[in-house]
């Protein structure tokens, strides 16, 4: 069964303050693995999609990054209008869904 | 250029009461599709429809329908409302080729009491 792990399941950072979101995944044949960012009361915001392990994409302040087992959203000096719920899902070869994580609820503070 | 909207944005529906949430898209996308979102439980693929005129189930079909009838819009019915269809619900679509590229639209919050 396809699953989609994410951690932790929240952050807080002070402003400034590198670090890395994790999403851990398991799927039959990986056709997409892909980021959204969610602020409250709004629907997803696409970022990023990855397609092979080793595939990185850059947007201002956010990178992501994908291995065979994971994929990380790397956020450098963080500001507080990075902070909203981050979410990753994957996409298997033989369906057209995707299956979602419960995401990551990043606070960044001034 | 609206991309994904979504009506209504809040609702309150009492237990067996019926209602449909309506999905417009101005991108002229092929695929468009229903989630609902629940603490803890992440988004779950309600149905989807690869084209004007088709349907499929997802995740979650059971109590909902839905209809295509033109490409840009997209229905999603509950007929006999229950409490565990409380939830926040939304629409999405995107171009086809790369489904992951999905466009989301701002969410209606239903509760059903």
């Amino acid at each position: 069964e396809d699953q989609v792990t994410q951690s932790p399941e929240a952050l807080r950072l002070q402003e400034g303050e590198s670090s890395s979101l994790n999403c851990s995944y398991t799927v039959s044949g990986l056709r997409g693995l892909f980021w959204y960012r969610q602020d409250p009361g709004k629907g997803p915001e696409f970022l990023f999609t990855l397609y092979s392990a080793g595939e990185e994409k850059e947007k201002e302040r956010l990178k992501a990054t994908l291995t065979k087992k994971e994929s990380f959203l790397h956020i450098t000096a963080p500001k507080p209008e990075d902070s909203a719920t981050y979410l990753c899902a994957v996409q298997a070869f033989r369906t057209d869904k995707l299956i979602f994580g419960t995401g990551t609820r990043l606070q960044v503070f001034p | 250029n609206a991309g994904v909207t979504q009506t209504p944005k809040f609702r309150v529906l009492k237990t067996g009461q019926s209602m449909t949430l309506l999905c417009a898209q101005d991108m002229n996308h092929e695929y468009m599709y229903w989630y609902r979102q629940d603490p803890g439980m992440g988004l779950r693929l309600i149905h989807y429809s690869v084209g004007e005129g088709t349907t499929a189930k997802g995740e979650v079909p059971d109590g909902y329908n839905v209809s295509r009838l033109k490409k840009q819009n997209f229905l999603l019915g509950l007929e006999s409302a229950a409490p565990s269809q409380t939830s926040v619900y939304f629409c999405a679509s995107s171009v086809g080729i790369t489904l992951g590229e999905q466009y989301f639209g701002p969410g209606t919050r239903l509760t059903v009491t």
